[in-house]
């Protein structure tokens, strides 16, 4: 079945510094992929849409300079935490379907950030 | 808004008994539900989906059923087992256009020995 790799599953970093996320799909093409947000116990937040050559959309209240987004290739997006700060740590998550009217929705492992 | 959300924050339930999650969603034009798993730590794992035009869908030990008069979904597990121990969100797709997926808040699922 459709895979995504999420890298890394974990992430340290200092305040002030920046974390690249990579979100892959292995075995198909994602003309769209989803980043999610999610705090403790709490549900997934849609953050943003990529889609592949074009801008992100963000949902309302997502800053756009904080979180920058790039989904340069159909089988490649990256989410950039810039200027992290503690309010950052979070779990992300991202998602890659191969058409967004289609049914199948492949979610990645997930990655812990930590920002001290 | 469009949200999703789940009756119950939490489930406890005795192993071998039957287990019901219910979600109520708010978009009458979402065409696409779909059921995750999701243990700590990790990604949502996909349980069953289930599109707007289908009432029930049925796979193996899982059960969803739509009910669009009250825009309600249900999660039936049969023969609840401790390996469901988990947290259970629905998810619906309200734009097709946009693909983008909106969960509901979750429910946990606790499973005694």
């Amino acid at each position: 079945g459709a895979v995504v790799s999420q890298h890394p599953s974990r992430v340290i970093c200092k305040s002030g510094t920046s974390v690249k996320i990579e979100c892959r799909s292995l075995d198909f093409q994602a003309t769209t992929m989803f980043w999610y947000r999610q705090f403790p116990k709490k549900s997934l937040m849609l953050m943003a849409t990529s889609n592949e050559g074009s801008k992100a959309t963000y949902e309302q209240g997502v800053e756009k300079d904080k979180f920058l987004i790039n989904h340069a290739s159909l089988t490649l997006s990256t989410l950039t935490v810039t200027s992290a700060h503690p309010e950052d740590s979070s779990f992300y998550i991202c998602s890659a379907v191969d058409r967004p009217d289609n049914y199948g929705y492949t979610f990645g492992s997930g990655t812990r950030l930590t920002v001290v | 808004g469009e949200s999703v959300g789940l009756h119950l924050p939490t489930l406890s339930v005795q192993e071998g008994d039957n287990s019901i999650i219910n979600c109520a969603y708010s978009n009458s034009a979402s065409d696409y539900f779909i059921w995750y798993k999701q243990e700590s730590g990790k990604g949502p794992q996909f349980i069953i989906d289930i599109r707007s035009n289908m009432d029930k869908r049925q796979g193996q030990r899982v059960t969803v059923l739509l009910n669009k008069t009250v825009k309600h979904l249900s999660l039936q597990i049969a023969a609840t087992q401790p390996g469901d121990s988990a947290v259970y969100f629905c998810a619906e797709r309200g734009w097709s256009n946009t693909g983008k997926l909106i969960f509901g808040q979750g429910t946990t699922l606790q499973v005694k020995p």
